[in-house]
């Protein structure tokens, strides 16, 4: 079957740096996302990921290893605003996002 | 950037009833649209993929006929909840298809959702 695997809860402090885990095994790949989800919204887009390595994109980094099936979601700079849940989901063969069940990250002063 | 809505936002119902909740996509068009479920403090659960102009497609164990998706335009999906009962009330998500990059990255994007309430 499909799988998504992440932390279920995280906790981390303001101004420090924070790397939630994603391993995945899915039917085929056709690219990784992470998406942040504040209590109560939809989620939004944070970033993408098809090739290995590191992308970056201001305070948030994204890494993907394809043979691992891993990737990590890098906070840095934590703020107060950053506490939410953030989502790792993986396309598949069939083109189909899979979802994780998400990470809830609390930021405390 | 791709904006999605959703209408209503809040929906307060009696068990039996049908609740019509709207999706569109505001400054593109979105020929593939997604319905999502989500319970709390759960991931996000698809229900089912709505193309423009042909039959909804549903995922294992949600009923079409309960949930009735329409595309009938390049910005707009409904989803009806036909006779609502308390174990429908959930947050309904819906997101539409975006080509974000000249690379042809896809991605979804999200409209703010609806609470639904079934008394």
């Amino acid at each position: 079957g499909q799988n998504i695997d992440q932390p279920t809860e995280m906790t981390a402090t303001e101004g420090a740096i924070v790397q939630i885990n994603c391993t995945y095994q899915t039917s085929g790949f056709n690219g990784l996302f992470w998406y942040q989800q504040h209590a109560g919204e939809a989620p939004t887009f944070l970033s993408y990921n098809v090739l290995d390595g590191l992308e970056e994109k201001g305070r948030f980094s994204s890494f993907l290893s394809r043979s691992k099936g891993y990737s990590y979601l890098l906070l840095k700079e934590l703020q107060m605003k950053d506490s939410a849940s953030y989502l790792c989901a993986v396309r598949d063969s069939n083109y189909q996002l899979i979802w994780g069940a998400g990470t809830k990250l609390i930021i405390k002063p | 950037g791709a904006v999605v809505s959703q209408h209503p936002s809040w929906v307060i119902c009696k068990s039996g009833t049908s609740v019509k909740i709207e999706c569109r996509s505001l400054d593109f068009q979105a020929t593939t649209m997604f319905w999502y479920r989500q319970f709390p403090k759960q991931s996000l659960m698809l229900m089912a993929t709505s193309n423009e102009g042909s039959k909804a497609t549903y995922e294992q164990g949600v009923e079409k006929d309960k949930f009735l998706i329409n595309h009938a335009s390049l910005t707009l999906s409904t989803l009806t909840v036909t006779s609502a009962h308390p174990e429908d009330s959930s947050f309904y998500i819906c997101s539409a298809r975006v080509v974000v990059a000249s690379g042809g990255l896809e991605t979804q994007y999200f409209g703010p959702g609806t609470r639904l309430l079934v008394l």
